[in-house]
């Protein structure tokens, strides 16, 4: 299994810019979440997919700020326009249900910085 | 609201030696799980353990064990025969049993060889 696989692994770019964040997550699973990570607020959920729908985007810090499933294979989180209080390490990961407490596979995290 | 607290930042310990990791949680579920991850300078989140809140007996995983205090909220980490590759930050999660973890802030790790 090569696990949750996110691309791209380093984003640099400008203020003002749109970046595009994906996520394949593993075969079978169908809970999918977003993360991000910052040394001031450490991890935070930014939002959950069950299915392919989104379950809780409470996490999502502003308008700016979109996801989406359009199938179970694939997620992207999109930031248009990027500011710089938007650098950190987002992470993907994914689980294979909503009923019980199934273990969340991570993936290796997108490093994005905005200049 | 459940949270969880991971109040050392930081930890020591020689190489081949035992210690131990904080983490205090709060949560008014009966029924809840509670989780370590590892995170290694490569920033992949590793599971390291799990602990059901209903089973008394602390969980174990090879060098790695809990010490899990119910009426306490207490849910420390034990790493015996500490390795260079165990250096990394630790973080303790919780969940009521859906999808939501709380994460603590996290632990870092060093291994002094």
């Amino acid at each position: 299994d090569a696990g949750v696989i996110q691309s791209p692994r380093h984003e640099v770019t400008e203020m003002g810019q749109e970046v595009t964040l994906r996520c394949k997550p593993i075969s079978g699973h169908n809970s999918l979440f977003w993360y991000r990570q910052t040394m001031m607020r450490g991890l935070e959920l930014l939002i959950y997919f069950n299915n392919n729908v989104p379950i809780d985007d409470s996490g999502m810090p502003e308008d700016r700020f979109s996801a989406k499933m359009p199938n179970a294979s694939f997620s992207t989180l999109k930031i248009q326009p990027s500011e710089p209080r938007d650098s950190a390490v987002y992470f993907c990961a994914s689980s294979s249900g909503l009923a019980g407490p199934n273990e969340q596979f991570f993936g290796p995290g997108t490093r994005l910085t905005v200049l | 609201a459940q949270t969880v607290t991971q109040s050392q930042p930081e930890m020591s310990v020689q190489e081949a030696e035992t210690v131990t990791l904080s983490c205090t949680y709060d949560t008014s579920e009966s029924d809840y799980y509670l989780f370590w991850y590892k995170q290694p300078p490569s920033r992949q989140m590793i599971l390291v353990i799990r602990q059901e809140a209903y089973k008394q007996q602390n969980a174990t995983e090879n060098r790695f064990s809990v010490n899990f205090q119910k009426a306490a909220k207490s849910f420390s980490l034990k790493i015996s025969d500490s390795q260079l590759g165990d250096a990394a930050m630790y973080f303790c999660a919780a969940t009521s049993g859906t999808y939501k973890y709380i994460f603590g802030t996290g632990t870092r790790l060093k291994v002094l060889a």
